[in-house]
């Protein structure tokens, strides 16, 4: 079956600007998880939902990231005011309960 | 807080040889689970193995086989006569069973191997 994609693939938007990625689950996976890649840090957990709620938020770096997710299946993460430090690959992945996460191939940002 | 820690930043082989991928974890959970994922080139992760904490059997599939010890807080991974495709970044992982921190992974840094024909 397909698996977790994520859109876009890659992101480039200027310093200050808002912008907002993607991520379509695998079908009937109830969890959603949103990690961040980047050379100096490695890979960080931002944000874990359960179904629409998002019962552990304490990766997000700061107010002026955040994320939500409807219907169960689709999340938005946004990231406002863009700053160069924001500029890493986001990773997306999915998991039914508290099974394996499976992972998507990311949007690589990259904030000028 | 929980911790990952693999000590072997790159690792660099000969096709066929015989490579272990180190890990080491510290958590305060009674039960929690293990992972390893693998990031070839292309970058997205793949994941290779779960393990639950109260199962230290180990585990063999194919070339690939895994070593869990809790006495040792070690969960290690050894690839028999490695491929050139092998090469990728490996990554071990590591989640709480409940709690509030219950979906989270924490990753290691990674370990790159590289395997030239």
């Amino acid at each position: 079956g397909a698996g977790v994609s994520q859109s876009p693939s890659n992101k480039v938007t200027e310093k200050g600007k808002d912008v907002e990625l993607r991520c379509d689950p695998i079908s009937g996976h109830t969890a959603l998880y949103w990690y961040r890649q980047s050379l100096g840090q490695g890979l960080e957990f931002l944000i874990y939902f359960q179904g629409n709620s998002a019962p552990d938020k304490s990766g997000l770096p700061s107010d002026r990231f955040s994320a939500e997710r409807t219907g169960g299946s689709v999340s938005t993460l946004t990231i406002q005011r863009t700053q160069q430090e924001d500029s890493a690959v986001y990773l997306c992945a999915s998991s039914t309960g508290a099974d394996t996460q499976y992972f998507g191939p990311g949007t690589r940002l990259t904030v000028l | 807080a929980q911790k990952v820690t693999q000590a072997q930043t790159e690792i660099s082989v000969v096709e066929k040889e015989d490579v272990t991928l180190d890990c080491v974890y510290e958590t305060r959970d009674t039960t929690y689970y293990l992972f390893w994922y693998k990031q070839p080139p292309s970058g997205e992760l793949v994941f290779l193995i779960r393990r639950n904490s109260f199962d230290e059997q180990n585990e063999i599939s194919g070339r690939y086989s895994w070593n869990f010890q809790k006495s040792t807080s070690s969960f290690n991974f050894t690839i028999t006569a490695s491929q050139v495709v092998d090469s990728a970044v490996y990554f071990c992982a590591l989640r709480s069973a409940g709690g509030t921190s219950y979906g989270k992974l924490t990753f290691g840094q990674g370990t790159i191997l590289t395997v030239h024909p």
